[in-house]
């Protein structure tokens, strides 16, 4: 069976410090991987997908940049991270289109 | 552009009553539409999806959802809820392409 496992779970980080958080995915080739950010009270935000290695889209002009250097791996990074950066990560993927996503348990990142 | 509506920030029902959560979607060709539940730190959860065919779709612990393609909406229902129903409910949906737009969410409190 598929799996999603993400981390670390819980994280905080200093203003300025680097991120990188990880996202990988068993049981499954070819994935849609997905990072969302969802801020305290509100929605879900996409902010990258990728549909194959090294193909990545933005969907948000921001301080983090994702990658993917393998099939089943998705990386959401920073330089320097900001306030406004703290949030629950979420990262998610799908076998193709309209098929729904299966999500990860969230990173909580808080920025200080 | 690709929109989901959920009119309810915050509803809350007593423990055995019924339930109606609203999600309307902006309009287009036949939508993939989703529901997901999110319990405080966790990820999202699918409860149910519609693609095609019979419009009342059977989901997970008890829901379903109706699709009406005259009303833009996919409504999410519940008979009787339980006070482990309580938690955060998104709608989404998904035209075909990689992408999931999802609803602000509807925070659902259990009253005993």
């Amino acid at each position: 069976s598929q799996t999603i496992h993400q981390w670390p779970a819980t994280l905080v980080q200093p203003v300025g410090s680097p991120l990188s958080l990880e996202c990988t995915v068993e049981g499954t080739s070819n994935p849609n991987l997905y990072w969302y950010r969802q801020a305290a009270g509100r929605g879900l935000q996409l902010l990258f997908y990728s549909v194959g290695i090294g193909q990545i889209s933005s969907e948000v002009p921001q301080n983090l940049s994702a990658s993917r250097p393998q099939d089943r791996q998705f990386i959401l990074s920073s330089k320097k991270l900001l306030l406004s950066d703290s949030g629950f990560y979420l990262c998610a993927w799908t076998p193709g289109q309209g098929l729904g996503y299966t999500f990860g348990s969230g990173t909580r990142l808080t920025v200080v | 552009a690709q929109s989901v509506t959920q009119p309810d920030i915050h509803i809350t029902v007593s423990e055995g009553a019924s339930l109606e959560l609203r999600c309307n979607y902006s309009y287009g060709a036949t939508p993939y539409l989703f529901w997901y539940v999110q319990s405080p730190g966790q990820g999202l959860q699918l409860l149910l999806k519609y693609f095609s065919g019979d419009t009342l779709v059977q989901g997970i612990k008890g829901f379903e959802a109706e699709f009406k393609r005259s009303q833009s909406s996919f409504n999410l229902r519940k008979p009787s809820v339980h006070w482990s129903d309580a938690a955060e409910y998104f709608c989404a949906e998904n035209f075909g392409n990689e992408k999931l737009t999802f609803g602000t969410g509807t925070r659902l409190t259990i009253i005993p």
